[in-house]
């Protein structure tokens, strides 16, 4: 079945520090692949998408490339801010069909950003 | 344009009392979704209706768990008993319909069992 697997957290940094959240895949088919933001009090927010390999998702100064050969799809940012700090999941969507079209999640990092 | 609501936002009762929460999603949106979000742990599709009707449930405990979605807008999910490993967020989500990739999730009904 499919599965996401997560850089553990939580992981503090400094403003402007560079971010990097590891996430690899398992997945029948050529699956969507998904980084979802939540912040404190909200709900899942999607933040940058890729829907095929090679392609590179980016929004709001984060980045994400869609790598097949190491089935990855790390977030990235290279000057992270106080505002960013919040809950991140990796998440995929296979493009096969019946149930395997649901989201998997992984099991969210938790970002803290200290001014 | 109003995003998913959902009520209440808290809820906390005893082990083996009903519960039951509320969504309304997007306005034109045929899908929606209810997650379950363990503290520690990334949602889990509990059951997804396209319209009114049923999707995939596979993952919902349908001997305590139950939800339905009457004239394809509103949703409600009841839990009847309630355990104490139900203690979560339960989340609703909607799309635009089930082939599109993009669920817009609603902030969640923390639920406390005790």
């Amino acid at each position: 079945g499919n599965s996401v697997t997560q850089m553990e957290g939580p992981v503090t940094l400094s403003e402007e520090a560079f971010l990097t959240i590891n996430c690899t895949y398992t997945a029948t088919g050529y699956p969507s692949l998904f980084w979802y933001v939540q912040y404190p009090g909200e709900g899942l927010q999607l933040l940058l998408k890729a829907t095929k390999a090679d392609d590179k998702g980016s929004n709001k100064g984060f980045e994400a490339t869609y790598r097949k050969e190491t089935t990855s799809f790390h977030l990235e940012k290279g000057s992270v801010q106080v505002s960013d700090s919040a809950v991140y999941f990796c998440a995929l969507r296979s493009i096969s069909s019946g149930s395997a079209r649901q989201l998997t999640f992984g099991s969210g990092t938790q970002l803290t950003v200290l001014p | 344009e109003a995003g998913v609501a959902q009520s209440p936002r808290y809820k906390i009762i005893e082990k083996r009392q009903s519960v039951a929460f509320w969504c309304n999603p997007i306005s034109g949106h045929a899908t929606l979704y209810w997650y379950q979000q363990i503290l520690g742990q990334g949602p889990k599709l509990l059951i997804q209706f396209q319209n009114n009707g049923v999707v995939d449930d596979s993952q919902l405990p349908k001997d305590r768990f139950s939800a339905e979605r009457l004239k394809g807008v509103d949703s409600t999910l009841k839990i009847q008993p309630a355990k104490l490993e139900d203690s979560a967020v339960y989340l609703c989500a909607s799309s635009v319909d089930r082939d599109r990739a993009h669920e817009y999730f609603g902030p969640g009904t923390r639920l406390l069992v005790l």
